[in-house]
């Protein structure tokens, strides 16, 4: 299977600042990546697909890049709502696999 | 809008089985993949398998082949996972999503699944 590995595993942000996560996949995974946030005891909710594809609905500061096995989701000017977990998640190859997460604080 | 609504939460016996549902609504059922997943511990995220709801057609995550199976009810909408020969490691929530483009779209609001005697 493929591993993803994420990074880092928690972040504080103030409000306002501009972070990102990163995934490292085991292979190359030719931009078949996903990003979803998740908020405490909620469904994962889709924010990026095909790596840089914003998902309808999910505003624009949300972005996504990368290529071959380097994956990264930025988040420009940290909101409130924005706190939660996120995970990456490719599927270039069955089985598809997601990342450990990264959960998301305000700081 | 598009749906996906999961059975309540279940609480089931070492050894027995429990069949989840997720009925969905909003958009034509047969023409996408259902996929499950399961999330253990309230972070990590598993993919157990997916049905075509049109041809009845699955393909399961090894790890999951001998304890899940996929089934659907086109004339209701619904697609149904049924776990076998629960242990507590089976404890966790289970998501039923629908296959967008290579990724998952719309998902059901999951379900908690606790195995204890």
């Amino acid at each position: 299977d493929i591993q993803m590995t994420q990074s880092p595993a928690s972040l504080s942000a103030s409000l306002g600042e501009t972070i990102s996560i990163e995934c490292l996949a085991s292979e190359g995974i030719s931009s078949y990546l996903a990003w979803y946030q998740q908020k405490p005891g909620k469904s994962p909710q889709l924010l990026i697909y095909g790596a840089n594809s914003l998902q309808a609905g999910v505003p624009s500061r949300f972005s996504g890049s990368g290529s071959g096995t380097q994956y990264s989701l930025k988040i420009s000017s940290m909101q409130p709502e924005d706190e939660g977990d996120y995970f990456c998640q490719q599927s270039y190859k069955f089985p598809p696999t997601f990342g450990s997460g990264t959960k998301l604080e305000i700081k | 809008q598009v749906n996906l609504l999961q059975s309540g939460a279940a609480l089931v016996k070492p050894g027995a089985s429990v069949k989840l549902s997720c009925k969905a609504s909003g958009y034509t059922f047969t023409d996408y993949y259902i996929h499950w997943v399961k999330q253990s511990h309230g972070k990590s995220l598993e993919w157990i398998g997916y049905i075509n709801p049109n041809s009845g057609y699955t393909n399961y995550n090894e790890k999951f082949k001998s304890k899940a199976t996929l089934t659907v009810d086109k004339s209701t909408n619904t697609a149904y996972m049924e776990l076998s020969r629960l242990t507590s490691e089976d404890s966790a929530t289970y998501y039923c999503t629908r296959e967008g483009w290579y990724s998952f779209d719309y998902w059901g609001q999951g379900v908690m699944v606790t195995v204890s005697s």
